[in-house]
């Protein structure tokens, strides 16, 4: 079955700029999708087709994809984007869906 | 304002059955494809299966595969999960999440989630 690899965790000093990596087999032909996801929430999207930003999420939140990489750039990172951060994406059939198995960051 | 509402969660015993229910409204859920997605306790997110607007187009992960049956109700608005033979790897909150594309992975909206407990 088909895989998205992101790093477990990811730390970063206020302001500073967190970038979190996924890597996939078939990034190169389907879009990448990142969630956030704070304790005891439900996820909320963060980036979508790769690096569109839906309305009302921070500026300092973009999305890029190159090759089998997709990466989510949190620039001048706040305390309050402490979260699991969940990269999403689906095989070459465009059937089958698979979240990577998330990257925690903290701000401190 | 949009909402999804889950209920049917609880706690059933190794090889028994529930059935999930997720009411939507503030948009046209006729529209829009609808997913499942769980989250085991302290694990991340998991992509559970998925319906086609009409219901007739229905995807599952392979761990559900034979046992879980997506189904919706457009007259009522509502997309539900029957869930049979539940194994305690099952355990998880169980999430509603409207796709605001056509099979994509943008989701907009989000239930507040439902716990199914598997155990004896």
């Amino acid at each position: 079955s088909y895989e998205v690899t992101q790093p477990p965790s990811v730390s970063v000093s206020p302001g500073q700029t967190a970038r979190i990596t996924c890597s996939g087999d078939a990034l190169p032909r389907k879009y990448a999708y990142w969630y956030q996801q704070k304790s005891g929430q439900a996820p909320v999207l963060v980036i979508y087709e790769d690096s569109k930003r839906p309305s009302g999420i921070p500026e300092r939140f973009s999305g890029s994809s190159s090759g089998t990489m997709a990466t989510l750039t949190i620039s001048g990172a706040q305390v309050e984007d402490e979260a699991d951060y969940y990269c999403y994406s689906t095989d070459t059939s465009g059937n089958y869906w698979v979240f990577g198995g998330g990257t925690k960051v903290t701000v401190l | 304002e949009v909402q999804l509402v889950e209920s049917g969660g609880g706690l059933v015993q190794p090889g028994g059955s529930l059935r999930l229910s997720c009411e939507a409204s503030g948009f046209t859920f006729s529209s829009s494809w609808m997913n499942w997605v769980r989250q085991a306790p302290g694990k991340g997110l998991e992509w559970v299966a998925n319906i086609k607007q009409d219901g007739s187009e229905k995807y599952y992960v392979d761990s559900v595969k034979g046992r879980f049956t997506i189904s919706r109700d457009n007259a009522k608005n509502s997309l539900y999960l029957q869930m049979n033979n539940l194994r305690a790897e099952d355990t998880a909150i169980y999430y509603c999440a409207r796709d605001f594309g056509e099979q994509s992975g943008t989701y907009d909206y989000w239930g507040q989630g439902t716990l199914v407990t598997v155990s004896s």
